[in-house]
Parts: structure tokens; sequence; C-alpha cells
């Protein structure tokens, strides 16, 4: 069974700051998808960035970027120049077929 | 383009009555996925549907709750005989056929509160 890992249950960071939230997932497929998501007091779902396990080249939003590392089963993302805005419930999810797998969350905090 | 709607966004219920929760996708998109988040958890992946036909059905418990997508009209979740266990968030997803980038598009959810 595919599962998904969050280990960070809080973080914070200074604004402006760069912080890495981590995420481990385990499958014993070899064609799927990442995704990070944001899920902000309003609790509406915020798709960040999706990395295909296809790709070797790591994705990139804007401020936000991941560190695929398939072997590893690894899928961290790197929020750069933290905002206030960032605040917010963070999932790392895997996909494959129809089903979404989320992990328990990463709660960032942005201090002023 | 509108997005996922989900309506109502608050729902109180008390023990033993039925809770209907509905969900009008994306224009075009004819996939529906429903999950739960208890809180301080994850979604948990519940029910796929598409139209008129249940796809797969894994993370729905056995009892109470039902789902369905009718040819005309949005999805809707229903849960019979609410239990405090159920008070949850319940988001719809959505996705169009072809699933080309295999994203789904959240609603903002209903929350369910079983007094």
């Amino acid at each position: 069974a595919q599962t998904v890992t969050q280990s960070q249950p809080e973080m914070s960071v200074q604004e402006a700051e760069t912080v890495t939230l981590s995420c481990t997932y385990d499958t014993s497929e070899s064609d799927y998808y990442l995704f990070w998501y944001k899920q902000p007091p309003s609790r509406q779902m915020i798709l960040v960035i999706r990395q295909e396990a296809y790709k070797q080249q790591n994705a990139t939003e804007n401020r936000f970027s991941v560190n695929f590392q398939k072997a590893a089963k690894s899928f961290s993302l790197k929020i750069s120049d933290s905002q206030l805005g960032d605040a917010a419930m963070y999932f790392c999810a895997y996909r494959r077929d129809d089903k979404i797998i989320f992990g328990k969350g990463t709660r960032l905090h942005i201090l002023p | 383009n509108a997005g996922v709607m989900q309506n109502p966004r608050h729902l109180v219920r008390r023990r033993g009555q039925e809770a209907r929760l509905r969900c009008s996708p994306m224009k075009g998109h004819s996939h529906v996925y429903w999950y739960r988040q208890l809180p301080e958890e994850g979604l948990k992946f519940m029910v796929y549907l598409q139209k008129e036909n249940i796809i797969d059905e894994s993370g729905m418990p056995k009892e109470r709750f039902s789902a369905e997508f009718p040819k005309e009209g949005p999805s809707i979740l229903r849960i019979q005989q609410v239990v405090r266990g159920d008070s949850a968030a319940y988001f719809c997803a959505s996705s169009p056929p072809e699933r080309v980038t295999y994203e789904q598009y959240f609603g903002p959810g209903t929350r369910l509160t079983v007094t």
C-alpha cells in the first residue's frame, strides 16, 4: 500500500527566509505523480506544485521548488523568501490512478 | 470558469439525522472524487465517480455512506443516521476526462458538525 509521511508536524520560519518541508513516500510503482498542497485557514486546498515521477528535473513554481529523490522516495518542498501569506498547512500527496493519498501535513508558521 | 462548488459550506446535524452534501464539478469535468478530513489530519479518499457510475469506493465506510453522480445535476454524498464521529470536513474534487496532468481541483469543502 502507498503511504505518505510528513515527519514535521509544525515548522516556523522568519519572513524572507527559506524553509524546507520534508516528505517521504512508499510505493512499488514506477509511474506516479507527487504534489504539494497548501491549506490556509479558509480550508481551501490549493495546489502548490506537481512532479511527475518519470521526470528527473525538479519542478519549480516561482518561490516554490522541490527536491525529488526517486530512489530515496523523498519529495521535499523548499519555500524561498517566505511571506506571511505562506502560513498554512502543507500536505504532501501521491497519486497513481485515480486516488490521491495525503500525508498528515506540516503546519508552517511565518514569523514577522 | 467557476471552480468546484460545494454546498452547503457548513452543515449541522443531530445524531441520527441524514446529511446530504452536494458537489458541482468544474465545467467540462466528468470525474468526481470525495475526500474526508478529520481534525488535524490529512484528506482521506472516499470514493471516485464518473457520470452514473461508481468507479472506486474503496474508502467509503461500509454502512450509512453512499454517493452518486447522476447524469444531470451535482454529485451527492449522503450520510444516513449521522454519529459524532462523522464530524469532519468533506472535500469534493474534479478532473477532466483526459486527465493529462492527473491533477484534481478541489472545492472549498463542507464542514459537517454532528451534535
